[in-house]
């Protein structure tokens, strides 16, 4: 039912860049703000990214969004064992009127 | 600070009808811009958004699922009530409320804890 595509899973080792990404359509990615959860093993999603590319209060500088065309990014730099967690990317969609979400992507630290 | 939290059965049966409440604090569904929204996740899968209410009472609902859900507010109590109609197992899902402002370009800032609700006879 996802209409965002994710890769399933990603890894890197203490410190490593990781970059997860998001591809979408004209309808979602390509004409709206992309956002990002994060969700730790047994808890809520967390916010991490809102408009693209903006950080809220408290999320660390290691996380940083980005968008082109009708994909997006999420890159985590200095990664950390507490970074260990599924990664979702989202949009409004105007073709379907509603908020899509994607696939997931399992980010482990080797 | 903005809290939520939803309440329901944690068992319903195939063909029964799904009523979730999701009751906050910390802001007012009276104020522009804001609104409430539902999620699920089935387990081990992906997030899934269902419905949207906003402030005016404009209501937003998942096009595979909309014969299916009902969305309403009472802002007296500070609550949002979601309805699903003819649940099925495959139903069976972590559903969570979450906090948007401004129209949600701000993205779904504040969630609830979730609560599990299994589809089963």
């Amino acid at each position: 039912q996802s209409v965002l595509t994710q890769p399933p899973s990603a890894s890197g080792t203490p410190g490593q860049r990781v970059t997860i990404s998001c591809s979408g359509s004209s309808s979602n990615i390509g004409s709206n703000y992309v956002y990002w959860y994060q969700q730790l093993p047994g808890t809520a999603p967390k916010l991490l990214i809102y408009r693209n590319n903006q950080r809220p209060s408290g999320v660390p500088d290691r996380f940083s969004g980005s968008k082109s065309g009708t994909s997006a990014s999420l890159a985590i730099s200095g990664l950390r064992s507490e970074d260990e967690a599924d990664y979702y990317c989202a949009a409004w969609d105007d073709s379907l009127s509603g908020h899509v979400f994607g696939t997931g992507t399992k980010v482990t630290v080797l | 600070q903005i809290t939520l939290k939803e309440s329901g059965p944690t068992l319903v049966k195939p063909t029964q009808t799904l009523t979730l409440t999701c009751t906050f604090s910390g802001f007012s569904l009276s104020t522009s811009g804001v609104g409430v929204g539902w999620i699920r996740q089935p387990p081990g899968k992906a997030l899934e958004w269902l419905a949207l209410i906003y402030w005016d009472d404009d209501k937003r609902y998942s096009p595979s699922l909309k014969s299916r859900l009902t969305i309403t507010k009472d802002t007296s109590k500070n609550q949002v009530v979601l309805t699903m109609t003819n649940m099925d197992p495959v139903d069976t899902a972590t559903y969570y409320c979450a906090h948007v402002h401004d129209y949600g370009d701000f993205g779904f800032d504040y969630w609830g804890q979730g609560t599990l609700v299994t589809v089963s006879s």
